[in-house]
């Protein structure tokens, strides 16, 4: 079956340490891979993607992720965590044709401490 | 601004009552979907929509309706939910050749 894991509901780590969110995934072939967050009450906002060629993909406000396809693995991470980085962070899968039907997994809450 | 708005951005309503979320997105974009969002389980994708045309309904209770009249618009019409329906429903859309979806801010549904 196709899913996707995050096996960490809650992080909480200090402003300024560094972060790495976990994303394991189950599929048929090598999907596409994203990493979404979202703040209280507002929708998704897509951190960065990953379709092919290089397996280290940057994205906005200074995470990156490292696809791992022997690991089926794509780890969100940011060297230096600021304060505003609290909130739910996303990983979601979309095949690599045809309507993207997205599978997402169930979020991790960060929590950054001051 | 993400493009994709979503209204009523709340939204409390009874068991008996007929009310609709509208989606609008001016991206340009030609697919459009509706998700749910609870507590403590992954986001569920109701009802993709393709050039207008629905492509996808994940069994989805006849109790929620979906309507796009044109690619920049889709709704999402409700009648005699249930207190399990109330969650975050959120509104997609993507261009096709280009998988990432872009969200709206979504509205809380809460039926009472």
């Amino acid at each position: 079956a196709q899913s996707v894991t995050q096996p960490d509901i809650h992080i909480t780590v200090s402003e300024g340490a560094s972060l790495e969110l976990r994303c394991n995934y189950s599929y048929g072939a090598t999907p596409y891979l994203f990493w979404y967050v979202q703040s209280p009450g507002q929708g998704l906002q897509l951190l960065l993607k990953y379709f092919s060629g290089d397996t280290l993909v940057q994205g906005i406000k200074g995470f990156e992720a490292e696809f791992k396809r022997s690991q089926s693995s794509f780890n969100l991470r940011k060297p230096s965590v600021h304060w505003s980085d609290a909130a739910e962070y996303f990983c979601a899968v979309a095949p690599l044709s045809g309507t993207y039907k997205y599978i997402f997994g169930t979020g991790t809450r960060l929590k950054v401490l001051a | 601004e993400t493009g994709v708005t979503q209204t009523p951005r709340h939204l409390v309503m009874g068991m008996t009552n007929k009310k609709s979320l509208k989606c609008e997105q001016h991206l340009g974009h030609n697919a459009m979907y509706w998700y749910k969002q609870s507590a403590k389980k992954p986001l569920e994708l109701m009802f993709v929509y393709n050039f207008k045309e629905q492509t996808e309904n994940n069994s989805v209770p006849s109790r929620f309706s979906p309507e796009c009249p044109n690619s920049s618009h889709l709704f999402l019409h409700l009648h005699t939910l249930q207190p399990e329906d109330s969650a975050l429903y959120l509104c997609a859309s993507s261009q096709e050749g280009r998988a990432e979806a872009f969200f709206g801010q979504g509205t809380r549904l809460t039926v009472v």
